[in-house]
Order: structure tokens, then C-alpha cells, then sequence
């Protein structure tokens, strides 16, 4: 198993403002996931995180919006540019292990 | 696309009753079936993860069951407890072996009444 901490744990922000969102794993790992969760909804991926390669990311998410940063087998960022209120959201890191996935605790985002 | 439906979306039951969680997915050609709970405002709890070469799993009162033919899961709580209150997320990967990205339902929400 992994052990994944976030940092924050939650944030208000206001509008147009960024927000960057750590995510720590006890263990080195080759992808790391980051998953938005809108009010109300289930989990939606963002991207792919590997190690030393570009971030993939899914249909309706951009690289401008939602950059990401991989710097070693342990950790990764994502900002969250340009904030809006449609951007509140629970964002969740998490990774694979034997198939299995493992998740953080989450940052909970309030857009102001 | 893979698609994951999760019925019912809410759930009340009175503290003790057994009660059953459904699961379903488009796509049978998967090789694994995970469950999660999720407290409000918080992360994800992995509970159990089937094989697909598994027909069930168990965990405490929790059993999870996976029919990959008819594309359907269920998760058994046995002797629900006000602390089983949370919601509960089924997920499939994405597509093929060795794809770690997931597919999630939207959940059950289950509230235990003592």
C-alpha cells in the first residue's frame, strides 16, 4: 500500500487567482493520477503525472488551466490557474499500485 | 467508453440491517473492480478490490461480489453500524491490463439511523 499526504487540506480563494496543491507519496511510484470532484459528483480525471515526461491529460482539461509539475518518483503539483467559482471542487491525487489505487486525502477549494 | 452505474443513489437504513450496494459497467473486459468510501469533504478509503478471476472478496462484515459476464458488482454490508454512514464508490480502470486510470460511479450515499 501507499500512504499519500495533500497539501492544503482546504483553501478559499478568490477569483483569478492560482492555487497549487502538493501531493507527498511514502513510496517512489512511476504515475501519479490527479482526480477533480465537483459538488454533488463522482470523481473525474484530470491527468496523468509520469516522472520526467509530460503530463497527459484528459478531454476537457488543458495544460494552461491545470499545469502540472513531476519532479522526482515521490511527488507532483497541480496548480489550478485562474481560478472561478466553477473551479470548487475536491482535487484528489492518487496512484497505482498492483493494480490497486490509492488516494490522498484530498484538497477541498472554495472559489470565492 | 466504460460507464459505471451505481443504484441506489441514497440509501436510509435503521442500525443492524443488511443491506446490498449495486454496481454496474458497460465494459466486461476489465481485470479488476475496486470499492471505496468516502466521508464527506474527505478522500477516498479503498474497502476492496476483486479480481477479475475473483467472484468475491471479504473484509470484516463487508463482501464484495463481481460478475464480469452480466457486468455487476455488489457490496454486502452485514450488521450496519452509524459509522458505515459515508458514500460508497465503486470504480473500474480505464481500459486493458496495466491501466492504472479509473472509471467511478457517482455512489450511494448510505445513512445508518441508530
Amino acid at each position: 500500500s501507499a500512504v499519500i499526504s495533500q497539501k492544503p487540506s482546504r483553501d478559499i480563494c478568490q477569483r483569478g487567482t492560482s492555487l497549487t496543491i502538493q501531493c507527498q507519496v511514502d513510496s517512489q511510484v512511476t504515475m501519479m493520477f490527479w482526480y477533480r470532484q465537483q459538488p454533488g459528483q463522482s470523481l473525474t480525471l484530470i491527468a496523468t503525472a509520469n516522472q520526467g515526461s509530460e503530463a497527459t491529460y484528459e478531454s476537457g482539461f488543458v495544460i494552461d488551466k491545470f499545469p502540472i509539475s513531476r519532479p522526482n518518483l515521490t511527488f507532483s503539483t497541480l496548480t489550478v490557474s485562474n481560478m472561478s467559482p466553477e473551479d470548487s471542487s475536491i482535487y484528489l491525487c492518487s496512484v497505482g499500485d498492483s493494480y490497486e489505487q490509492y488516494f490522498g486525502p484530498g484538497t477541498r477549494l472554495t472559489v470565492t | 467508453k466504460q460507464e459505471v452505474t451505481q443504484i441506489p443513489a441514497a440509501l436510509s437504513v435503521p442500525e443492524g440491517e443488511n443491506l446490498v450496494l449495486n454496481c454496474s459497467f458497460t465494459d466486461s473486459a476489465i481485470y479488476n473492480l475496486q470499492w471505496f468510501r468516502q466521508d464527506p469533504g474527505k478522500g477516498l478509503t479503498s474497502l476492496l478490490l476483486i479480481q477479475s478471476s475473483q467472484r468475491e472478496q471479504t473484509s470484516g462484515r463487508l463482501n464484495a461480489s463481481l460478475d464480469k459476464s452480466s457486468g455487476r458488482s455488489t457490496l454486502y454490508i452485514a450488521a450496519s453500524q452509524p459509522g458505515d454512514s459515508a458514500t460508497y464508490l465503486c470504480a473500474v480502470p480505464y481500459s486493458g491490463a496495466g491501466s492504472y486510470q479509473l472509471t467511478f460511479g457517482k455512489g450511494t450515499k448510505l445513512s445508518v439511523i441508530p
